[in-house]
C-alpha cells in the first residue's frame, strides 16, 4: 500500500525559504521508472505542478519557479524534500506530494499540507 | 509553460452526461497522449480519473471516460450521480519534459 505524507512548517515570513518533506511508504525510489512530484494549490485556485524527482535523481522543476525552488531525495530515508526559496504571500498554498507512475500520472497522492506565508 | 484551459463551471443534472473540455497546444495535449483527470472534492487530495487520455485506474467507475481531438481533451461522465459534484482538474505531459496543470472546472448536479 503506497502512503505518502507530507510535513513541513504552516507558517513562514516573507523572504524565508520553506523547507518541505514528503515522507512515503509502499514502494521504492530506487526502482527504475518511479518518481515523487511536488504539486501545491492556493486556497480556492487550480493546482499548480512544482517539481518532480525521478529514481535516477533527474529533476524537474516548473519553469516559471525553476530559480527558486530544489527538490532532493534520501532514498534511504525514504522522502523526498522540496526547498522554495524567498517565500511570498502569493505562495500560501496547500502543498501536496504525490507517487508519479508512468507519464505525468501521479496516482498516489498526500494528504497535503497548508502553508501559509505572512509577516 | 501556461496552464491548460479548462471551462470555469459546468453542470448537469442526475442522470444525465457531461463533458469537460481541456485545451492546450501541440506542445502538451496535442502532441503526446500523456494527458491525465483528477477529481477533487473540497477539502481533499486530488484523484486520479484518468491517465494516458482514455484509462482508468482499477476503481473508477466506466462512467468517466477520456479522449482526445487535436489540442483539446476531455472527460465525459455519464449517468451524472450527486457524488460526481466536485472539481476535476486535467494535467499534460509538455515538449519541455515538464507538467502543466488546467485550471479546473467546477462541477454541480442539478
Amino acid at each position: 500500500q503506497i502512503t505518502l505524507k507530507e510535513s513541513g512548517p504552516t507558517l513562514v515570513k516573507p523572504t524565508e525559504t520553506l523547507t518541505l518533506t514528503c515522507t512515503f511508504s509502499g514502494f521504492s525510489l530506487n526502482t527504475r521508472g518511479v518518481g515523487v512530484g511536488w504539486i501545491r494549490q492556493p486556497p480556492g485556485k487550480a493546482l499548480e505542478w512544482l517539481a518532480l524527482i525521478y529514481w535516477d535523481d533527474d529533476k524537474r522543476y516548473c519553469p516559471s519557479l525553476k530559480s527558486r525552488l530544489t527538490i532532493n531525495k534520501d532514498t534511504s530515508k525514504n522522502l523526498v524534500v522540496l526547498t522554495m526559496t524567498n517565500m511570498d504571500p502569493v505562495d500560501t498554498a496547500t502543498y501536496y506530494c504525490a507517487h508519479r507512475w508512468g507519464m505525468a500520472v501521479f496516482d498516489y497522492w498526500g494528504q497535503g499540507t497548508l502553508v501559509t506565508v505572512s509577516s | 509553460q501556461s496552464a491548460l484551459t479548462q471551462p470555469a463551471s459546468v453542470s448537469g443534472s442526475p442522470g444525465q452526461a457531461i463533458t469537460i473540455s481541456c485545451t492546450g497546444t501541440s506542445s502538451d495535449v496535442g502532441g503526446y497522449n500523456f494527458v491525465s483527470w483528477y477529481q477533487q472534492h473540497p477539502g481533499k487530495a486530488p484523484k486520479l480519473m484518468i491517465y494516458e487520455v482514455s484509462n482508468r485506474p482499477s476503481g473508477v467507475s466506466n462512467r468517466f471516460s477520456g479522449s482526445t481531438s487535436g489540442n483539446t481533451a476531455s472527460l465525459t461522465i455519464s449517468g451524472l450521480q450527486a457524488e460526481d459534484e466536485a472539481d476535476y482538474y486535467c494535467s499534460s505531459y509538455t515538449s519541455s519534459t515538464t507538467l502543466v496543470f488546467g485550471g479546473g472546472t467546477k462541477l454541480t448536479v442539478l
